[in-house]
């Protein structure tokens, strides 16, 4: 079945520094879903890409869906401790979730 | 309040007892998910309806867990004779259904602890 594989599994940086975080699908993927997780908090929706190279900003977040749509990319410039979370990648529309990447940011 | 509701907040129970979990999804939606995240682990897809209709059921689902969504809206999840391994947060999600996948809105969840 279709997983969906994450990289780092964990990333500090020092604020201000950039951040990215990979994701991978061992199969095609329709479309791919971005969402954040607080420690103690659920899932919060970011972004969906649908399109093939398809690249979606949202102020200091990059997004970018591959060309095969098999793989996507998260970029956060200049971080800010108010990013720190888990950050996972979703596939489907059951979602298969990554395993994430935690970020924590040291002011 | 307008999001998605799920109660009990936290269950405690012994193991081999049943358990049932509520969730109230955002009134206009009309999917529904289940999902199930252990610590350091992503949400694991359990099951989702469309409706009252439970269109995808994961394989890895043991027949202990059961889902219900009578009458398209609310949902309960049971897990019958819970074993130290059920236990989890056990997260509901609610969207409305679009061409294509569209964004899941998650409730705060249900912690299971079995004892």
């Amino acid at each position: 079945g279709q997983q969906v594989m994450q990289i780092p599994q964990y990333q500090h940086v020092q604020e201000g520094e950039d951040f990215t975080t990979y994701c991978n699908s061992s199969t095609t993927l329709s479309n791919i879903q971005w969402y954040k997780q607080r420690p103690g908090g659920h899932p919060v929706f970011l972004i969906q890409l649908v399109k093939s190279g398809e690249v979606k900003k949202q102020k200091r977040l990059t997004f970018q869906f591959g060309e095969a749509k098999k793989n996507s990319s998260l970029h956060i410039t200049a971080t800010q401790t108010t990013d720190v979370g888990t950050y996972f990648c979703a596939g489907g529309t059951a979602l298969n979730f990554g395993k994430g990447t935690s970020l924590s940011v040291t002011p | 309040d307008t999001g998605v509701s799920q109660n009990p907040r936290h269950k405690i129970t012994k193991r081999g007892q049943n358990v049932t979990f509520r969730c109230d999804p955002i009134s206009e939606h009309n999917r529904l998910y289940w999902y199930r995240q252990t610590l350091g682990q992503g949400p694991e897809f359990l099951t989702y309806f469309q409706n009252e209709a439970q269109l995808e059921k994961s394989r890895l689902l043991s027949d202990r867990f059961s889902a219900e969504r009578p009458k398209g809206s609310f949902s309960t999840l049971e897990i019958q004779r819970t074993e130290q391994g059920d236990s989890a947060m056990y997260l509901c999600a609610s969207s409305i259904r679009r061409l294509g996948a569209s964004e899941q809105f998650f409730g705060p969840g249900t912690r299971l602890t079995v004892l």
